[in-house]
């Protein structure tokens, strides 16, 4: 089915680990973006993207890294947990002119 | 330094009754805007949008109102029924500038009581 999907669903690591959230879409929509949503804080961007091999940080982007190689996959990579990072992790896309941002289901993350 | 604020992080309405969210922001650049609604345990979906151009934008029983001179918009439901009970989040971006980032608020947690 076409759309944006997330892997995993949930994930449990530890402090320290290395974890990479996986994130894909069939619409070969130019943009991509990582969003974190936590209690309070509502949504907030941790990086986009606006093709491939194009990156940008958002507003909350230490302790992530993206890479983009083909337009359809965008990984999320935290390179060392905290508990910090706790949180539902939301991929979404949006095709250049278009008006609106379409989301993954989200990946609950738990960092013990 | 959050640039776009939801005060009410809830709201009770009863069955058939209006619902209003509101929704402040602070960057005079943002020029486009929009509502998600989100259920547990799924992403955002995509509810109504309304551009700088305009004050108002009608969707079945979805009205945003734009106040660019106040900095605030507001999401209207009428009536209101149980299904519409979800987190609704207000988004805000700076279109003209080229950019598609958007800033998101904290979330409104609207309660429909049958």
């Amino acid at each position: 089915d076409a759309g944006i999907t997330q892997s995993p669903r949930y994930k449990i690591t530890e402090t320290g680990r290395q974890v990479t959230l996986m994130c894909h879409q069939t619409w070969s929509h130019s943009y991509m973006f990582w969003y974190r949503q936590d209690l309070g804080h509502g949504l907030r961007l941790i990086y986009y993207s606006a093709a491939a091999d194009i990156t940008d940080k958002g507003e909350v982007p230490d302790g992530y890294v993206v890479s983009r190689s083909k337009t359809e996959n965008f990984p999320l990579t935290l390179e060392s947990a905290t508990r910090s990072q706790t949180s539902v992790y939301f991929c979404a896309s949006i095709r250049q002119g278009a008006d609106t941002q379409y989301f993954g289901p989200g990946t609950r993350l738990t960092v013990l | 330094d959050q640039q776009v604020k939801q005060n009410s992080p809830s709201l009770s309405v009863q069955e058939g009754r209006i619902s209003i969210l509101n929704c402040d922001y602070t960057n005079s650049m943002f020029d486009y805007f929009l509502w998600y609604k989100k259920y547990p345990a799924e992403g955002p979906t995509f509810l109504i949008s309304i551009s700088s151009i305009k004050d108002k934008n009608e969707d079945g029983r979805f009205t945003v109102f734009l106040n660019k001179s106040a900095k605030h918009l507001s999401l209207h439901i009428v009536p209101s029924q149980p299904g519409d009970s979800a987190v609704y989040f207000c988004a805000a971006s700076a279109r003209t500038s080229g950019t598609y980032k958007y800033i998101f608020g904290t979330g409104t947690r609207l309660k429909v009581l049958a």
